[in-house]
């Protein structure tokens, strides 16, 4: 079956405008997890979310960042007023959240995101 | 607070030898432990998934191990190729419940050389 897909791939912003990113994950997966790359920080958490709810968003790093996520599936991540210290690479990753293979998570390509 | 720690940071290797990466992480009360494989621009790939129950995994010339009292994990690769070449992360879940939110390690960057 399909694997986690996100759009866009690429994304080229100017400073202060918004962006929105989008994650379709694994049909079935229930466990959505969102993450950042960038070079100084390596990979880190940002949201995760449990169906359509958002138990934990400790690693979303200001309140210019949110998430959604709607039908159990598809999540966006919304950067508002985009600053030159949000360019990363944007990873989106789903899980089972129970029985066998529960945890294990699949990601997708990301969205390199850059703000100039 | 979990912390993940791989070494090498980078190594490079002739084609065909055997290779070791190393992971550590201080707390030892995980529920698993992912390697993950990451081409350049791309996203990751997983590799091995070993339960805390498990002491190993295998899949094909890759073979990863888990110790958890000592906090250690290794991704043994034989009879490496240039198309192994890419950076090799491991990751733990820090979350409870049904959350499994990974921590992650910086990477070893593997290049094998033709």
């Amino acid at each position: 079956g399909a694997g986690v897909s996100q759009s866009p791939s690429n994304k080229v912003t100017e400073k202060g405008k918004d962006v929105e990113l989008r994650c379709d994950p694994i049909s079935g997966h229930t466990a959505l997890y969102w993450y950042r790359q960038s070079l100084g920080q390596g990979l880190e958490f940002l949201i995760y979310f449990q169906g359509n709810s958002a138990p934990d968003k400790s690693g979303l790093p200001s309140d210019r960042f949110s998430a959604e996520r709607t039908g159990g599936s598809v999540s966006t991540l919304t950067i508002q007023r985009t600053q030159q210290e949000d360019s990363a690479v944007y990873l989106c990753a789903s899980s089972l959240d129970s029985g066998q293979g529960a945890g294990e998570q699949y990601f997708g390509p990301g969205t390199r995101l850059t703000v100039t | 607070k979990q912390e993940v720690t791989q070494i090498p940071a980078a190594l490079s290797v002739p084609e065909g030898e055997n290779l070791v990466l190393n992971c550590s992480f201080t707390d030892s009360a995980i529920y698993n432990l992912q390697w993950f494989r990451q081409d350049p621009g791309k996203g990751l790939t997983s590799l091995l998934l070993i339960q805390s129950s498990q002491r190993e995994q295998t899949s094909g010339r890759l073979n990863a191990s888990l110790d958890k009292s000592s906090g250690r994990s290794t991704l043994y690769i034989a009879a490496s190729q240039p198309g192994d070449s890419a950076t090799y992360l491991c990751a733990v879940p820090e979350g409870g419940g049904s959350n499994y939110k990974l921590t992650f390690g910086k990477g070893t960057l593997l290049t094998v050389n033709p």
